[in-house]
């Protein structure tokens, strides 16, 4: 199986940048997400990595290490309704299948 | 992008009986959709993989006859919880796959579904 493991929680400053880590697991490594999910909501996507090295999305951006089992999602100019938590994903390809498991999330506090 | 309808998104039902969900991809085709179940403050865990014309494929650990899953066409999934108890009083969350443009497979997901049983 898969072990994911993600900060629980973080706080930073509005403007600010902000860096979560995710290091991971995993026998048939076949990419990893990130999606962000505010609470009461389902998780919207946002990046997605296969190959070692950055992927950048606008003031979203993540990295991948695969030798070192390691992502990390950077947030810049964070915003107040960047207040949500952050899942980390890790899809495996063992069985065939294009299942993800999922991190606990990391709970992300944006303040002024 | 991608849209996935999940109906309803709340529902409060009485022990014993049973409560159907819909997932519906709405521009996009599914051959695979995926449920999920997520208690409050932890993460999402995988309940079963919906194939559409095939049994579904269900978790260790997930009774099959309690939570039964149909895949009758390639933009719908239903999840029907069967007997309902208190202990099943969860957010259910589907997730339907689609191509990006890059060629990868990204799961979308529906707005979930709160279960209240009494």
């Amino acid at each position: 199986g898969q072990n994911i493991d993600q900060p629980t929680e973080m706080t930073a400053t509005e403007g600010a940048i902000v860096q979560i880590n995710c290091t991971y697991q995993t026998s048939g490594f076949n990419g990893l997400f990130w999606y962000q999910q505010h609470a009461g909501e389902a998780p919207t996507f946002l990046s997605y990595n296969v190959l070692d090295g950055l992927e950048e999305k606008g003031r979203f951006s993540s990295f991948l290490s695969r030798s070192k089992g390691y992502s990390y999602l950077l947030l810049k100019e964070l915003q107040m309704k960047d207040s949500a938590s952050y899942l980390c994903a890790v899809r495996d390809r063992t069985g065939g299948g294009n299942k993800l498991t999922f991190g606990t999330g990391t709970q992300l506090k944006v303040e002024l | 992008g991608a849209v996935v309808s999940q109906h309803p998104s709340w529902v409060i039902c009485k022990s014993g009986t049973s409560v159907k969900i819909e997932c519906r991809s709405l521009d996009f085709q599914a051959t695979t959709m995926f449920w999920y179940r997520q208690f409050p403050k932890q993460s999402l865990m995988l309940m079963a993989t919906s194939n559409e014309g095939s049994k579904a494929t269900y978790e260790q650990g997930v009774e099959k006859d309690k939570f039964l899953i149909n895949h009758a066409s390639l933009t719908l999934s239903t999840l029907t919880v069967t007997s309902a108890h208190p202990e099943d009083s969860s957010f259910y969350i589907c997730s339907a796959e689609d191509v990006d443009g890059a060629g990868k497979n990204i799961q979308y997901f529906g707005a979930g579904t709160r279960l209240s049983v009494l």
